[in-house]
This record gives C-alpha cells, sequence and structure tokens, in this order.
C-alpha cells in the first residue's frame, strides 16, 4: 500500500512567489519522521527538510518550512521566495522507527519550474 | 569532504546479463542503503547494509544482491538483468547509531539502461 501520496501535477511558480508541495502520509506508527528531498536533473537527492512525529513545532529551514498537520496526516512543504535554482522534483519520504531508521518511503514527487 | 560517491555514472546491459554497482558511504557512515527509481517514480528500498550484513530488504526479488565491505563501501549486484530493471539507482549512507533525525546522504547515482 501506498505509504506516501504526492497528487499535484506538474507546477510553475513565478520567481519570488511562493510555494506549497502537498505530501499524506499513512502509517499506523506513533514514531516516525518526515522528509523532503529535493531532486534536480542530476538525479541526486538533496535533503531540505526533517519533521518528527513529537515535534511540536513546524520545522524551518531556511526558505523551507514544513505545515506538519498530524491528525490530518498531511506534511506538506513551503517554499518562499522561490528562485529559479529551484526548479526539480520534490520528494515527500517517511521513516517509520520500527522498520529501522534507515529506510526511507517514498512518494512519486511534484516537479516544480520556477519561471522568471 | 567527500560525500557519497558511486560509480559507474551510465551503465548498458543487455537481458539476462549481470551488473555490480559501487558505493562509497560519506566519511564517517556505516551504514549504506540501496534505492531504485525508475523513471517518473519516487525510490523504491532495496535494501540496506551494516557491519557488512544485510539488515533490512524491501520487495525485490533475489535477483539483487548485494555486499559491504570493512571499509563500508558496499556493491549492488543485479542478476538476470530484465528490460524493467532499467532505473537509476541511488546509493545513501548515514550512522546505525545517529540522532533521531539521522539524515541519509545519497550519491548522484548509476543509470542502468538495460536493452
Amino acid at each position: 500500500a501506498q505509504k506516501i501520496t504526492q497528487t499535484q501535477p506538474g507546477m510553475f511558480v513565478q520567481e519570488k512567489e511562493a510555494v506549497t508541495l502537498d505530501c499524506t502520509y499513512d502509517t499506523s506508527d506513533q514514531s516516525y519522521g518526515l522528509f523532503w528531498y529535493k531532486q534536480p536533473s542530476s538525479g541526486e537527492m538533496i535533503f531540505l527538510i526533517y519533521q518528527g512525529s513529537y515535534d511540536e513545532q513546524n520545522a524551518t529551514e531556511g526558505r523551507y518550512s514544513l505545515n506538519f498537520q498530524k491528525a490530518r496526516k498531511s506534511a506538506n512543504l513551503v517554499i518562499s521566495a522561490s528562485q529559479l535554482g529551484d526548479s526539480a522534483m520534490y520528494f515527500c519520504a517517511m521513516r517509520e522507527v520500527p522498520y529501522g531508521n534507515n529506510r526511507l518511503a517514498f512518494g512519486k514527487g511534484n516537479q516544480v519550474v520556477v519561471i522568471p | 569532504d567527500a560525500g557519497v560517491t558511486q560509480s559507474p555514472t551510465h551503465l548498458i546491459k543487455t537481458r539476462g546479463q549481470q551488473v555490480t554497482l559501487r558505493c562509497s558511504p560519506k566519511s564517517g557512515h556505516d551504514t549504506v542503503s540501496w534505492y531504485q527509481q525508475a523513471l517518473g517514480q519516487g525510490p523504491q528500498f532495496i535494501f540496506q547494509y551494516y557491519e557488512e550484513e544485510e539488515r533490512q530488504r524491501g520487495n525485490f526479488p533475489d535477483r539483487f544482491s548485494g555486499h559491504q565491505f570493512p571499509n563500508y563501501s558496499s556493491e549492488l549486484n543485479v542478476n538476470a538483468l530484465l528490460l524493467g530493471d532499467s532505473a537509476l539507482y541511488l546509493c545513501a549512507s548515514s550512522l546505525a547509531l545517529g540522532s533521531p533525525f539521522n539524515e541519509q546522504f545519497f550519491g548522484p547515482g548509476t543509470r542502468l539502461t538495460v536493452l
């Protein structure tokens, strides 16, 4: 069963605008972690932000913030002040503690294209 | 400080052949995980190696096997290649006993094409 759902079609974003990428997840565990990765055309996965299931505050890392709504099982990524270099695929991923802390389940990704 | 490195960058094989992909983890990391990313999909977990043993395995057939060496580097072997094995293969390294956050660092991947 799909654990991470990312269903938005490809998005075009105006430079300097904010963009929100949706992610919903499915787990019965109480302890888990949520990650967002960026994958440019070069292929390398670049870590952006992390949210632990017990973290009370929404995570922020520079221009990236995570809108964590635990009851709704959603972990949306917000990119503020988009830059041309933000054009990439964005993946939401989950780590379920019972499966070990080195195993990630990824969604299918969101394509973002930033236009000048 | 070198990050995760993978070789080769690209590889073309024919059906039925065997392939070996290599990964060197980030300095100081002791755990290597392998992922398969088909075109247009997210990465799928293949397996993870720690202390030279396979510790966890995803839903992949036995044609996929691996190895970890004493220096923590790792190999992914795929036997009897199928067209469906064409994908980007990503290696990720981490610490087995890291923080609760325990970030995984990914390499640039090896793109395998099976003809």
